[in-house]
């Protein structure tokens, strides 16, 4: 059990330019999860995997938000157009049965110039 | 809809003293929660978890927590502080999502200070 990892750590981005983030899940965990959290808040639910389908979303996924998880592996989240308030942290999470508890990852802390 | 109220932003208490961190939700049915603790820059992880059963449930780390329905509350306690407490934690509530996944609602968090 190495984790659930994500990749980039940190991302520093100029206003206006797109952004892919990258999850690697725990090996095996069926069920794939993104959340954001702002600064000063609990994390907030974004949208929800169970292998490559994509089961849920969140109304806070705009149509500029797009995540895939092509192979049922590991997922990417993409931002388009990024806006100042998509600085935050973006959190990944991976469960083998929705009634498993969430592992986290560290997440990707977006900047926005 | 379900929620979670964290009241308290920031605790602070001095190493060796007991804590007691609160949390209330709201939710339609049996919920499942969880209490999570997160480092500065790190993610979240699990302290403990209430599914069913017992309503007092042990975790990592010395800490527990008592479900109590009558009071939709479910309070992280610990005997006795460490320094190495400090952090802050989420409590949260599994929801239902299609697929018999959970979406987690979370608190605020409580921002937990430990003095020498």
């Amino acid at each position: 059990d190495t984790g659930v990892s994500q990749d980039p750590r940190h991302k520093i981005t100029k206003r206006g330019q797109n952004v892919t983030f990258r999850c690697d899940p725990i090996s095996e965990h069926n069920r794939l999860y993104w959340y954001r959290q702002t600064l000063g808040q609990g994390p907030e639910f974004l949208t929800y995997f169970q292998n490559e389908a994509q089961l849920e979303k969140s109304r806070l996924l705009s149509d500029r938000f797009s995540a895939e998880r092509p192979k049922g592996s590991f997922s990417t989240l993409e931002i388009q157009r990024t806006e100042q308030g998509d600085s935050a942290m973006y959190l990944c999470a991976s469960t083998p049965t929705g009634d498993q508890p969430q592992h986290f990852g560290d997440g990707t802390r977006l900047s926005i110039l | 809809a379900q929620s979670v109220t964290q009241p308290d932003i920031h605790i602070t208490v001095s190493e060796g003293a007991s804590l007691e961190l609160r949390c209330n939700y709201s939710y339609g049915a049996t919920p499942y929660l969880f209490w999570y603790v997160q480092s500065p820059g790190q993610g979240l992880q699990l302290l403990l978890k209430y599914f069913s059963g017992d309503t007092l449930v042990q975790g990592i780390k010395g800490f527990e927590a008592e479900f109590k329905r009558s009071q939709s509350s479910f309070n992280l306690r610990k005997p006795s502080v460490h320094w190495s407490d400090a952090a802050e934690y989420f409590c949260a509530v599994g929801g239902s999502l299609s697929g018999s996944a959970r979406q987690l609602t979370f608190g605020s968090g409580t921002q937990l200070t430990v003095l020498p």
